[in-house]
């Protein structure tokens, strides 16, 4: 399966300002998409990260504060602009297109970015 | 609304077996999948289910009923290492994955 280098690790921000997360993946992969982990909770879906494309967002979630780049089958980038406190989270990069012994799509994960905005 | 449901915490005995249940309610089923995820680090793929019975593998299955919307992890012979947080994920009629909010399992000596 692919490995994700994702980074920085962690970070802490002023609120007000932008973050930019970096997804590199060892292998061309056709999804790639950005989660939410807060702590306790369930990952949640930023969005799909789309090669050549605009990224396909969530409810809740828009490109005016999670814009995304997918320039090409390697690499993404999620940026958490003007921030506030309430962005403090972990963030996780995933690429799809692995396949389990039993042929399921299997996510592969970065390991993730903790934000922490002051 | 879709929903999984997973116990928050759950603590066993290095050399024992636990079971973590996993119950979901989703708008269509195209599979259940187990994470594991060490503190700080990425989800790692444990199981697959897509149909019901038990997969095996190692000290870990995981079992599937469909008519009861349920899973649950086995894991056997407890080690330090297993203590992480599971998660579980349903793909939904949309091909979506909705995701639990995990368990986290405390191993002690």
């Amino acid at each position: 399966s692919a490995v994700i280098s994702q980074k920085p690790s962690r970070d802490i921000c002023q609120r007000g300002t932008s973050l930019t997360i970096q997804c590199q993946v060892d292998s061309q992969v056709t999804m790639m998409f950005w989660y939410r982990q807060q702590p306790g909770q369930s990952l949640t879906l930023i969005a799909t990260a789309n090669q050549g494309s605009e990224a396909t967002y969530e409810s809740g979630f828009v490109i005016d504060k999670f814009p995304i780049s997918r320039p090409n089958l390697t690499f993404s980038t999620l940026t958490v602009s003007n921030m506030s406190p309430e962005d403090s989270s972990i963030y996780l990069c995933s690429a799809g297109g692995g396949h389990s012994s039993s042929g399921a799509n299997v996510l592969t994960f970065g390991a993730g970015s903790r934000l922490t905005v002051l | 609304g879709q929903n999984i449901d997973q116990p928050t915490e759950m603590t066993a005995t290095e050399g024992a077996i636990v079971q973590i249940n996993c119950t979901y309610q989703t708008s269509g089923f195209n599979g259940l999948f187990w994470y594991q995820q060490h503190a700080g680090e990425a989800p790692t793929f444990l199981s697959y289910n897509v149909l019901d019975g038990l997969e095996e593998k190692g000290r870990f299955s995981s079992f599937l009923s469909r008519s009861k919307g349920y899973s649950y992890l086995l894991l056997k012979e407890l080690q330090m290492k297993d203590s992480a947080s599971y998660l579980c994920a349903v793909k939904d009629s949309n091909y979506q994955l909705i995701w639990g909010a995990g368990t986290k399992l405390i191993i002690k000596p």
